[in-house]
């Protein structure tokens, strides 16, 4: 199937310095990636739409400018955490959607110290 | 009302129980319905697709009530690998999904 790989798989940071996660669809393009948070205990949260070549859509309360995303090829998606502060510690996850099923990154856990 | 509801869980069942999972969701617009399964500190993985018309891959059964908005995940003969979180999503067109709660399941010897 379908292979997305997310990288780095884990990092730690101090408060604020920004952090760069990477998002690859590996074996299919895709015009549109997602990037979810999930903290403990709770579901996937959707942050925002990753469009290739355009702006990203940003849900209801996600400052575009803390978490700037780039999606300039129609393979990769990044999420940049600017200015990381410890409420920012969750787990980052991105998607991509390779009809009928949409495929996972293996995910970034977040730690800022 | 959020999006998609589950059960709130944990289910702890010993090896070999049927456990059911229900799910509501309120936009009767959704168009497409899954069940995720997740392992803690890892990704989502797709467990199965739901169908109005009912489908089965072996042990489990999926349900997709439209009228009723309702989704449902029955698990037949539980293993100790099914313990995980699972996650009634829905789904649109072009890959958005939204996310319920996630139902806990321990199974047990």
């Amino acid at each position: 199937g379908a292979v997305v790989s997310q990288h780095p798989s884990w990092v730690i940071c101090k408060s604020g310095t920004s952090v760069k996660i990477e998002c690859r669809s590996l074996d299919f393009q895709a015009t549109t990636m997602f990037w979810y948070r999930q903290f403990p205990k709770q579901s996937l949260m959707l942050m925002a739409t990753s469009n290739e070549g355009s702006k990203a859509t940003y849900e209801q309360g996600v400052e575009k400018d803390k978490f700037l995303i780039n999606h300039a090829s129609l393979t990769l998606s990044t999420l940049t955490v600017t200015s990381a502060h410890p409420e920012d510690s969750s787990f980052y996850i991105c998607s991509a959607m390779d009809r009928p099923e949409a495929f996972f990154g293996q995910g970034t856990r977040l730690t800022v110290v | 009302r959020k999006e998609v509801e589950q059960d709130p869980g944990p289910f702890n069942v010993p090896e070999g129980a049927t456990v059911a999972f229900n799910c509501t969701y309120s936009n009767s617009a959704s168009q497409s319905f899954f069940w995720y399964r997740q392992d803690c500190r890892k990704e989502p993985k797709l467990l199965m697709s739901v169908y109005s018309s009912g489908n089965e891959d072996g042990r489990f059964t999926a349900q997709l009530n439209r009228a009723s908005q309702y989704i449902s995940l029955l698990i037949r003969d539980s293993k100790l690998s099914d313990s995980a979180t699972y996650l009634c999503v829905l789904g649109t067109s072009y890959g958005k999904l939204t996310f319920g709660q996630g139902t806990i399941l321990t199974v047990h010897p």
